[in-house]
């Protein structure tokens, strides 16, 4: 079975200080990770994924199999930060692995 | 981008009666569409893959004639809520896959259900 743990339900920072997102993973297989944020009133939107290795808004996430991590990270966070973030894992190509496994959502809030 | 809507937002409902939710992919086709289910401040749940031209594939412990889908366009998907209780009160997410080199599943706003 397919599990997604993200261990903070909040986090709580100041502007300008580093902030970490953990994430890890249980895949009997070769997933697909995935970082999803909710800003206030919004819907859910794809922030990153492993595959394309890029840094979005300045979050970077590393696929780390040894770990089955998959931590979500910002060296300088910014109050426009603040949001809910999901990890998330699908089984990779091909038709219903597509869908998607969701942890239950760390609430990052970004102080001034 | 691509945008996916939903409608209605929002839907209050007698206990017994049932409940259609759509999700259009406005500006792509999409072949399959995802249906979720999210508790108050709890995460989101898989309940159904719905395909295209298709028998929708339903997540185990989610009742098939409770929660009917039928996707028969490349842009709509519809979730009925049938005989709808209030224990099935609940924020009914749908997502939109869009094919090609990441495949990436687009968001519809949602729908929140009250069921009296």
């Amino acid at each position: 079975a397919q599990r997604v743990t993200q261990p903070e339900k909040l986090l709580s920072v100041f502007k300008g200080a580093p902030v970490e997102l953990k994430c890890n993973y249980s895949y009997s297989g070769s997933p697909e990770l995935f970082w999803y944020v909710q800003y206030s009133r919004q819907r859910l939107q794809l922030l990153l994924r492993h595959i394309s290795r890029e840094s979005i808004k300045g979050f970077t996430a590393d696929l780390n199999k040894g770990e089955t991590s998959f931590h979500l990270k910002k060296p300088f966070a910014q109050e426009e930060d603040s949001a809910m973030y999901y990890c998330a894992l699908s089984g990779g190509s091909g038709g219903s692995n597509y869908k998607l496994t969701f942890g239950k959502g760390t609430l990052l809030t970004v102080n001034p | 981008g691509a945008v996916v809507s939903q409608h209605p937002s929002w839907v209050i409902c007698k206990s017994g009666t049932s409940v259609k939710i759509e999700c259009r992919s406005l500006d792509f086709q999409a072949t399959t569409m995802f249906w979720y289910r999210q508790f108050p401040k709890q995460s989101l749940m898989l309940m159904a893959t719905s395909n295209e031209g298709s028998k929708a594939t339903y997540e185990q412990g989610v009742e098939k004639d409770k929660f009917l889908i039928n996707h028969a366009s490349l842009t709509l998907s519809t979730l009925t809520v049938t005989s709808a209780h209030p224990e099935d009160s609940s924020f009914y997410i749908c997502s939109a896959l869009l094919g090609g080199l990441y495949n990436e599943q687009f968001f519809g706003p949602g729908t929140r259900l009250t069921v009296l």
